[in-house]
């Protein structure tokens, strides 16, 4: 079975720009979870996704969204982007969410100049 | 906040078990232990997890103490691809709120050396 997948991998924008994630989740999968990850903080969740409907959210701004389309595929934005945006974001997907296993794709890598 | 205490770093020759120590004295009755590792860059990458029971799978063992405050990961045979940034994880068991995702601690940097 195929694993989660994160597209783009690398990316690079400017400050007040906005960017675009894309996640597939392992098939059969049915809840995405988004999570931050930057030297000074660590490994943070954002939000997460489950049948189209956020259920679960982190402590970011407003800046960052994010919404689930009926094939589970899930999608984060982040708007007006700075410099502390620049971050590897992670999207890991399960079967329902709560107690089961997450599965990580390999990550994108956001470079905000 | 994290609810696990893990060593900074650890060396491990290759070719030896590495034992990877976690506590969680804070952890409740039905909160499972979780490990992940990070290779350098890439997704975490889910070992194993358990609630009291010892666990084996084809990655690694997993031995929680009887009174479940503390845990150790053990990798049998250390290979130069197991250097990573190792994460025990204690996984809240409700769902709701902000309680049904993860919640990295720093981990510890595992580095096995030939």
């Amino acid at each position: 079975k195929a694993g989660v997948t994160q597209t783009p991998r690398y990316l690079i924008k400017t400050r007040g720009q906005q960017v675009t994630l894309s996640c597939s989740p392992i098939s059969g999968h049915r809840s995405v979870s988004w999570y931050q990850q930057t030297p000074g903080q660590g490994l943070q969740f954002l939000f997460e996704y489950f049948s189209e409907t956020q259920r679960n959210k982190g402590n970011f701004p407003g800046r960052f969204s994010g919404r689930q389309f009926s094939n589970s595929r899930s999608e984060m934005n982040v708007s007006t982007l700075e410099l502390g945006d620049s971050a590897l974001y992670l999207c890991a997907s399960s079967l329902r969410g709560d107690q089961e296993t997450q599965y990580f794709g390999p990550g994108t890598r956001l470079l905000v100049l | 906040d994290a609810k696990t205490t893990q060593p900074t770093s650890m060396d491990c020759a290759e070719g030896r078990a590495a034992n990877l120590p976690c506590n969680h004295s804070t952890i409740s009755g039905n909160e499972y232990v979780y490990w992940y590792r990070q290779i350098h860059s890439q997704g975490p990458q889910y070992i194993i997890h358990g609630l009291k029971n010892n666990e084996t799978n084809e990655m690694a063992s997993l031995i929680i103490t009887e009174d479940r405050k503390s845990s150790t990961l053990i990798l049998p045979h250390a290979t130069l691809r197991d250097t990573a940034v190792y994460y025990c994880i204690v996984r809240v068991s409700h769902y709701g709120g902000s309680q049904g995702n993860l919640i990295f601690g720093k981990g510890t940097k595992l580095s096995v050396k030939p």
